[in-house]
């Protein structure tokens, strides 16, 4: 049964410290989805890669949150300094997107991020 | 910023009764998807219908789309406790990643 993993599962950590968050696509994706989503502003995509290169980052605050994809079975979102407002639960996703149609998209458990 | 909205926000039904969701959107679409999320779980993919369709079951669900209006529904017939959980739509463009809505929290009660 593949899905998509995520850890850790929860953070709590104080102001100024680096977050990491790792997530293991379905093996066989090519597409790599970061959202975050908090009561306020509902979900929110912050980035996203094809093949492992981004290809749209323009949700991610520059300054603080940066993502990447070592290679084809991880992705990472850090965030540093991390800030109380980033309290929220980062979900990653993953699919297979062939040309420009959009199929369908499957998320891990997400990472509950507390910045104290 | 989120193209597409839900309708009603909150819903809340008897158990056995139909659910009646709508999510209307701004631009045009390839497809349109609608996901459920249980409390503190990540989305999961329920049913997807292209541009060229009208309407597509799945179950117990039924989604129908209306290109002219922007607009697509999603029917859950004879509800269950189990179906309590948030819906989104989520629009597929073809020109970025999919856009979500801000979701129908819907609960069941039995």
């Amino acid at each position: 049964d593949a899905r998509v993993t995520q850890t850790p599962r929860h953070k709590v950590t104080e102001m100024g410290q680096e977050v990491t968050m790792r997530c293991q696509p379905i093996l066989g994706h090519n597409t790599v989805f970061w959202y975050r989503q908090t009561m306020m502003q509902g979900l929110e995509l912050l980035a996203y890669f094809r093949n492992r290169a981004p290809l749209d980052d323009s949700g991610m605050p520059k300054d603080r949150f940066s993502a990447e994809m070592p290679d084809a079975t991880l992705a990472t979102l850090k965030i540093q300094p991390s800030e109380p407002r980033d309290s929220a639960v980062y979900f990653c996703a993953s699919g297979l997107v062939l040309g420009a149609r959009e199929e369908t998209q499957y998320f891990g458990p997400g990472t509950r991020l507390l910045v104290l | 910023s989120q193209q597409g909205e839900e309708d009603p926000q909150a819903l809340s039904i008897q158990e056995g009764e139909n659910a009646t969701m709508n999510c209307s959107y701004k631009t045009s679409i390839n497809n349109l998807q609608w996901y459920r999320q249980n409390s503190g779980r990540g989305l999961v993919h329920l049913i997807l219908i292209r541009s060229n369709e009208r309407e597509k079951h799945s179950g117990r669900l039924r989604v129908t789309l209306d290109t002219s209006k922007k607009s697509s529904s999603l029917l859950i017939t004879a509800s269950r406790a189990a179906d309590t959980a948030s819906y989104f739509c989520a629009q597929g463009t073809g020109r970025r990643a999919l856009t979500f809505g801000s979701g129908t929290r819907l609960q069941v009660q039995p």
